[in-house]
């Protein structure tokens, strides 16, 4: 059974451009989290949707990001333009639901390099 | 506003000795509670999780958590450390009655040496 699926693994570009991260949820699971995690800040939320709904998306550092869900099973996260400082691990995550006990399943993650 | 404190970001136990990391968690209404365990370059992965049935939770490779209400607390134990335990461990809470968003302490690194 296939887990999170994320693409690409591993992201090295320049600043000032754009970069689409992409996740394959594990099917049927309904919820859908984007996590950031650096040396300095650890993980952190940025969005996460609900049957392909955004409901919390508190955590996008600024305009320059953004996320879709167009279906239940992709969902990218762009960040244009790109700057040195968004240089970080990004995870994917699904669970089938998003009740209080429901597990996360966390994807491999693409490690991102803005130089 | 909820929060989880790991103490020690480096643990380093020898192969065969008790593993002992700790979490620490502040929340207004009754937490559900989850450790993750992370090897390097992978995703992480759920080792155990709290979900109020009972206390002591046993997980996948060993380990088990106690949830202590009195101290705030969830540490995860493993009595006899292997080479391949060697990972960084987060804890993570989620509100009781909320939906969605776990926060994750800042993690342990744990290393075992031979």
């Amino acid at each position: 059974d296939a887990g999170v699926i994320q693409s690409p693994r591993h992201e090295v570009t320049e600043m000032g451009q754009e970069v689409t991260l992409r996740c394959k949820p594990i099917s049927g699971h309904n919820s859908l989290f984007w996590y950031r995690q650096t040396m300095m800040r650890g993980l952190e939320l940025l969005i996460y949707f609900n049957n392909n709904v955004p409901i919390d998306d508190s955590g996008m550092p600024e305009d320059r990001f953004s996320a879709k869900m167009p279906n239940a099973s992709f969902s990218t996260l762009k960040i244009q333009p790109s700057e040195p400082r968004d240089s970080a691990v990004y995870f994917c995550a699904s669970s089938i639901g998003q009740g209080p006990t429901d597990t996360q399943y966390f994807g491999p993650g693409t490690r991102l390099t803005v130089l | 506003a909820q929060s989880v404190t790991q103490l020690g970001s480096h643990v380093s136990v020898s192969e065969g000795a008790l593993v002992l990391l700790r979490c620490n968690y502040s929340s207004s209404v009754p937490p559900y509670l989850f450790w993750y365990v992370q090897y390097p370059n992978q995703g992480l992965q759920l080792l155990l999780k709290y979900t109020s049935a009972a206390t002591l939770v046993k997980g996948i490779n060993g380990f088990e958590a106690e949830f202590k209400k009195s101290e705030t607390s969830f540490h995860l134990t493993k009595p006899s450390a292997h080479m391949s335990d060697a990972a960084e461990y987060f804890c993570a809470v989620r509100p009781g009655g909320s939906q969605g968003n776990l926060i994750f302490g800042k993690g342990t690194k744990l290393s075992v040496k031979p």
